[in-house]
């Protein structure tokens, strides 16, 4: 079974310039996440998707990031326009919709796409 | 709200001993899951072990243990009998509830080194 890939791994952009990551979740799962992690800092939630709807934005840090789930398949990430802060690891992860007798849902975590704004 | 803390930014361990990586956190939500992720230099974030709240027993997976004591609010992992490929990043996180469909609290993490 794939596990969930981040596309693409490093990107290099100009302040102004505008940036779009994705994210292909393990087939199946509904829960999509993705979170950030600034140099030095902890890795903070930005957002979760439930199929294609948006259950939680409350993580991301302003309008110029926007997030989709396109038919509750993979997602993507845009920062338009891209600031300096905007620099860190991008990590989606995914899991399964709530599973009767499951202790817990397994978030499953992709490599990260690391974004270096210049 | 919800917050982790990771008090140690670097550990050393000699391989083959065992080390305790230590984790606090604060919530006032009765139902809460804690989790330790392991984060090699290849960059993926691999899932340790789960403890819930509510749980009676601290989880042990393999070599990993989660010396869980509620009344401090910490989640300490113990690694058992250390290899070098422990040698990592190690993230402990939170949620709120059980279910695992909520989102993760992090804390900043610990760099293990294994020391052959």
């Amino acid at each position: 079974e794939a596990g969930v890939t981040q596309f693409p791994s490093h990107s290099v952009i100009e302040k102004g310039q505008t940036v779009t990551l994705r994210c292909d979740p393990i087939s199946g799962h509904d829960n999509l996440y993705w979170y950030r992690r600034v140099m030095g800092k902890e890795i903070k939630f930005l957002l979760h998707f439930v199929k294609e709807s948006k259950q939680d934005e409350s993580g991301m840090p302003n309008n110029r990031f926007l997030a989709e789930r396109t038919g509750g398949t993979y997602s993507t990430l845009k920062v338009q326009p891209a600031e300096l802060e905007d620099s860190g690891v991008y990590f989606c992860a995914s899991s399964q919709g709530r599973v009767a007798g499951v202790k817990h849902n397994e978030q499953f975590f992709g490599p990260g796409t690391r974004l270096t704004v210049l | 709200a919800q917050k982790i803390t990771q008090t140690q930014p670097g550990m050393f361990v000699q391989e083959k001993e065992a080390v305790t990586l230590d984790c606090t956190y604060d919530t006032s939500d009765p139902s809460y899951g804690l989790f330790w992720y392991k984060q090699p230099s290849s960059g993926e974030m691999i899932f340790l072990i789960y403890q819930g709240s509510y749980d009676q027993q601290n989880a042990t997976e393999g070599r990993y243990s989660l010396n869980f004591q509620k009344a401090r609010k910490s989640a300490n992992l113990v690694i058992s009998a250390s290899q070098l490929g422990d040698s990592a990043m190690y993230f402990c996180a939170m949620t709120r509830g059980q279910t695992g469909a909520n989102n993760l609290f992090f804390g900043t993490g610990t760099r293990l080194t294994v020391i052959p």
